[in-house]
C-alpha cells in the first residue's frame, strides 16, 4: 500500500487565486514529519514546507501553508495568490521516525494568466 | 557551500555496461540516499545510508549497489545496465538537526539503450 497518496495528477488555477494540493498519508508511527517539495521544469527539487506530527499549529512559509488534519491523515498544501512561477510538479513526502522520507507520485500544477 | 553535487549530469549507456553515479555533500550530513524518478511514479528510494559504513536497501534496490566509506561520498553503482534503469537519479542528504529535510543534488539523467 502506498504511504503517500496524491490523488490529483494535474491541477489548473488562475493567476492570483488560491489552490489546494491534496496529500494523504498512512502511518502507525506517532512521530513523523511531512514535507512538500516543488520541482519546476528545470528539474531541481526545492523544499517548501515541513509539518511535524507533534506540531499543534499548521505550518506556514510565505504564500505556502500546510493544512494538517491529523485524524484524517491529510497534509494538504495551500498556495495563496498563485503566480505564473508556481507552475511545477509538487511532491508530498513523509518521514516516519528517523527513516528516510517516502514520496508521493506528485501533482502537476499549471497557473494560467 | 556546494551542498549536494552529482556527476555526471547526463549519461547514455548500452545494455550490459556498468557505471558509477557520483554523489558528494559538504554539509556533514549523516544520512544520504538515492532516489530514481520516473514519469508518474514520483521519487522511489533505491538505497540509503545513515552513516559511514552503514547502508541499507530502499524500495527498488535491484540492479544497484552502494557503499559509504566517508561521510561526504555516496556513489551508486549500476552493475549491468538495463533499459528499465533509464531514469533521472537524485542523490539527497539530511540530518536530524534539520528535521531530516532532504537536500537534493541536481540529478543525473541516465538513458540505457
Amino acid at each position: 500500500a502506498q504511504k503517500i497518496t496524491q490523488t490529483q495528477p494535474g491541477m489548473f488555477v488562475q493567476e492570483k487565486e488560491a489552490v489546494t494540493l491534496d496529500c494523504t498519508y498512512d502511518t502507525s508511527d506517532q512521530s513523523y514529519g511531512l514535507f512538500w517539495y516543488k520541482q519546476p521544469s528545470s528539474g531541481e527539487m526545492i523544499f517548501l514546507i515541513y509539518q511535524g506530527s507533534y506540531d499543534e499549529q499548521n505550518a506556514t512559509e510565505g504564500r505556502y501553508s500546510l493544512n494538517f488534519q491529523k485524524a484524517r491523515k491529510s497534509a494538504n498544501l495551500v498556495i495563496s495568490a498563485s503566480q505564473l512561477g508556481d507552475s511545477a510538479m509538487y511532491f508530498c513526502a513523509m518521514r516516519e521516525g528517523f527513516y528516510i522520507p517516502t514520496f508521493g507520485r506528485g501533482t502537476s500544477l499549471i497557473v494560467h494568466p | 557551500n556546494a551542498g549536494v553535487t552529482q556527476t555526471p549530469k547526463f549519461q547514455v549507456l548500452k545494455t550490459g555496461q556498468s557505471m558509477t553515479l557520483q554523489c558528494a555533500q559538504d554539509m556533514n550530513h549523516e544520512y544520504m540516499s538515492w532516489y530514481r524518478q520516473d514519469p508518474g511514479m514520483g521519487l522511489r528510494l533505491i538505497h540509503y545510508s545513515v552513516g559511514a559504513g552503514i547502508t541499507d536497501q530502499g524500495e527498488v534496490p535491484n540492479g544497484y549497489n552502494v557503499s559509504r566509506s566517508t561521510t561526504e561520498d555516496f556513489p551508486l553503482r549500476l552493475l549491468s545496465a538495463a533499459p528499465s534503469q533509464t531514469s533521472v537519479y537524485f542523490c539527497a542528504s539530511s540530518a536530524p538537526d534539520r528535521r531530516y529535510e532532504q537536500y537534493f543534488g541536481p540529478g543525473t539523467r541516465l538513458t540505457v539503450t
